[in-house]
């Protein structure tokens, strides 16, 4: 089946120890990117990778890294995670770059306590 | 700088009725418009993605419309179910320059009532 997976699903950590978020998709997309949700913002775009070894930032970069070493696999790595950085995430991928049709993973709810 | 509107923010029906979600945005250059619904406690679902050039698509009971002069989409939803209860996102690419990624609305939350 056609999926963007994220891993873990839910985390609770504490302030200051660091994470990732993987996520991986197996439709050979070259275009991923991660996205917070918050309620009353919406949807922002944190980083985005148009190919391996090729990432940028998005609208909401600062406290996060990414990596894209292989073309299905996009972490997303708090360093030094804060209060301020729970949220909700998605990890979504595209075929046709940032104007092709956009998949989302299932998402993964993150409280820094 | 873009900005998606969605309206309304919530919208409850009975089962059987049709209905119209609307989404409008602020910069006329885009790429394309995409409609999501999101389940609680899962991720966004791809629905329909219209292209610039396009006017409308369907799939199934839903049909979306694009008028990117006037800068607005709508979501058709005809003989709505229970089933459809989610809320419903519309989000835009910018084809001129700018944000790279989508730019979302806030969403219409929708109940449909059995």
């Amino acid at each position: 089946e056609a999926q963007v997976t994220q891993n873990p699903r839910y985390l609770i950590t504490v302030t200051g120890k660091k994470l990732t978020v993987t996520c991986s998709q197996n439709m050979n997309h070259e275009y991923m990117s991660w996205y917070r949700q918050d309620p009353g913002l919406g949807l922002r775009q944190i980083y985005y990778s148009m190919n391996v070894e090729v990432t940028d930032k998005g609208d909401v970069p600062e406290g996060y890294k990414v990596s894209r070493k292989e073309k299905r696999n996009f972490p997303l790595i708090l360093e030094s995670p804060s209060p301020n950085q729970t949220s909700l995430y998605f990890c979504a991928s595209s075929l046709l770059g940032r104007a092709g049709e956009q998949y989302f993973g299932p998402g993964t709810r993150l409280t820094v306590t | 700088k873009q900005e998606v509107t969605q309206i309304p923010a919530a919208l409850s029906v009975p089962e059987g009725e049709n209905l119209v979600l609307n989404c409008s945005f602020t910069d006329s250059a885009i790429y394309n418009l995409q409609w999501f619904r999101q389940d609680p406690g899962k991720g966004l679902t791809s629905l329909l993605l219209i292209q610039s050039s396009q006017r409308e698509q369907t799939s199934g009971r839903l049909n979306a419309s694009l008028d990117k002069s006037s800068g607005r989409s709508t979501l058709y939803i005809a003989a709505s179910q229970p089933g459809d209860s989610a809320t419903y996102l519309c989000a835009v690419i910018g084809s001129g320059g700018g944000a790279d990624g989508l730019t979302f609305g806030k969403g219409t939350h929708l109940i449909i009532q059995p």
